[in-house]
């Protein structure tokens, strides 16, 4: 596969859960990225990682930890999640962690908290 | 705090029409400014980008932009609309300098009738 593949697609997880999600860039970059789309609100930015390791967490409550194990993989481990936390997960990457470089999205995976 | 304002959230249009989508950044810095897009189905990808030189810039499928310096604009246009050209359209900036954390409007919904 090319590009940026996440997986699941979709999740529906109870608020006592424990999953993970999974994203792997197959295009040699060395920084990835977490974003979280809700409805009705822009992409916000939730965790940088670059050369695997963690160079920004954006205020993002410890229900969600990430890892990078190394620099084609990101997880993001989800535990006692809110309801408010549905949304769209889409990772991202590229080739630096720079202002200048343009991020290849992943399709994202689609959590529902009930 | 930086923000990004679309004005437009769903835009109606006939194909042959011209299409303007309006994008307003929010940080008195220097900004590089990007326009991502999401065809139905698929992932997120680059239109275009601006970080210096010639304010109108030229993206793919016949997208332009240009950035208003003075009025912290960065506008989309595009002389006929296709209806391929159905999707969702996001403006986005990164400080110039820093790292890659994209700072994203809400996004526009483009809806091209054949």
């Amino acid at each position: 596969e090319t590009g940026v593949t996440q997986t699941p697609r979709h999740l529906v997880m109870g608020m006592t859960n424990k999953k993970s999600l999974k994203c792997e860039q197959h295009l040699g970059h060395n920084a990835m990225y977490w974003y979280k789309q809700s409805a009705k609100k822009p992409l916000e930015l939730m965790f940088v990682y670059s050369l695997e390791e963690r160079v920004e967490n954006n205020s993002v409550p410890s229900r969600f930890s990430p890892e990078c194990p190394n620099s084609s993989h990101l997880f993001l481990h989800l535990h006692t999640l809110q309801p408010e936390d549905s949304a769209l997960y889409l990772c991202a990457s590229s080739p630096e962690d720079s202002s200048y470089n343009e991020q290849f999205f992943g399709p994202g995976t689609r959590l529902t908290v009930l | 705090a930086q923000s990004v304002s679309q004005h437009n959230h769903h835009v109606i249009l006939s194909e042959a029409a011209s299409l303007e989508l309006g994008c307003n950044y929010s940080y008195g810095g220097t900004v590089n400014l990007f326009w991502y897009v999401q065809y139905p189905g698929q992932h997120l990808q680059l239109l275009l980008k601006y970080f210096s030189g010639d304010p109108l810039v030229k993206g793919i499928k016949g997208f332009e932009a240009e950035f208003i310096k003075s009025k912290f604009s960065f506008n989309l246009r595009k002389p006929s609309v296709q209806w391929s050209d159905t999707a969702e359209y996001f403006c986005a900036v990164t400080l110039s300098g820093n790292t890659g954390k994209l700072i994203f409007g809400q996004g526009t919904t483009l809806q091209v009738k054949p």
